[in-house]
């Protein structure tokens, strides 16, 4: 498994203003990924971040929203930018590792009010 | 259509009871099927996966995928106060080369009452 911690683990933030979220784990890993929870939705992928690459943002999702950092194997932030009530959500980042299949583990999310 | 639909909820049962979850599916593309827990304000936390069809058991859980109907099951016997949780289905086909991309559903948020 992994050990991932995100910080903040909560914030609550005005409209208009950008929020970053970071990622840490506990040992390289190459892909990592970024998802939104909405309540009463499934969780959606915003965008998969590689080490030394640009990030890939899924459908809906664009970068001068949620600009993304991958500076090194263990580490990514997620910017969400100017914000609007509607970007009130959970953000979780995982990783994924090959035991056996691709296994993505979660870390706690970071819980987001927009006012 | 969603690709993969679960039952919202929410589910409560009796301690001792057995749970079944529940998530169908429409992309034949699928080929591995998770279940994650996820207790309330933390990250969902990988229970099991199965491959393709057939049965796979872990202690008090089994996870069911039958693809030919596209449906998959997680029974929970002996439930405990403790299982208390959401829980997701997710699912993904299968690339060989990591960046799996997973599907999840709503999830089915289950109480079980001592």
């Amino acid at each position: 498994s992994a050990v991932i911690s995100q910080k903040p683990s909560r914030d609550i933030c005005q409209r208009g203003t950008s929020l970053t979220i970071q990622c840490q784990v506990d040992s390289q890993v190459t892909m990592m990924f970024w998802y939104r929870q909405q309540p009463g939705q499934s969780l959606t992928l915003i965008a998969t971040a590689n080490q030394g690459s640009e990030a890939t943002y899924e459908s809906g999702f664009v970068i001068d929203k949620f600009p993304i950092s991958r500076p090194n194997l263990t580490f990514s932030t997620l910017t969400v930018s100017n914000m609007s009530p509607e970007d009130s959500s959970i953000y979780l980042c995982s990783v994924e590792r090959q035991e056996g299949y691709y296994e993505q583990y979660f870390g706690p999310g970071t819980r987001l009010t927009v006012t | 259509q969603k690709e993969v639909e679960q039952d919202p909820g929410p589910l409560s049962v009796p301690e001792g009871a057995i749970v079944s979850l529940n998530c169908t599916y429409s992309n034949s593309a699928f080929q591995y099927f998770m279940w994650y827990r996820q207790y309330s304000r933390k990250g969902p936390e990988l229970l099991m996966y199965t491959y393709s069809s057939g049965n796979k058991e872990d202690g008090r859980f089994t996870a069911q995928v039958d693809k030919s109907s596209k449906y998959i099951s997680l029974f929970i016997r002996d439930s405990q106060p403790s299982d208390s949780a959401t829980y997701l289905c997710a699912m993904s086909g299968y690339s060989g080369f990591g960046n799996e991309k997973l599907t999840f559903g709503t999830g089915t948020r289950l109480t079980i009452i001592p």
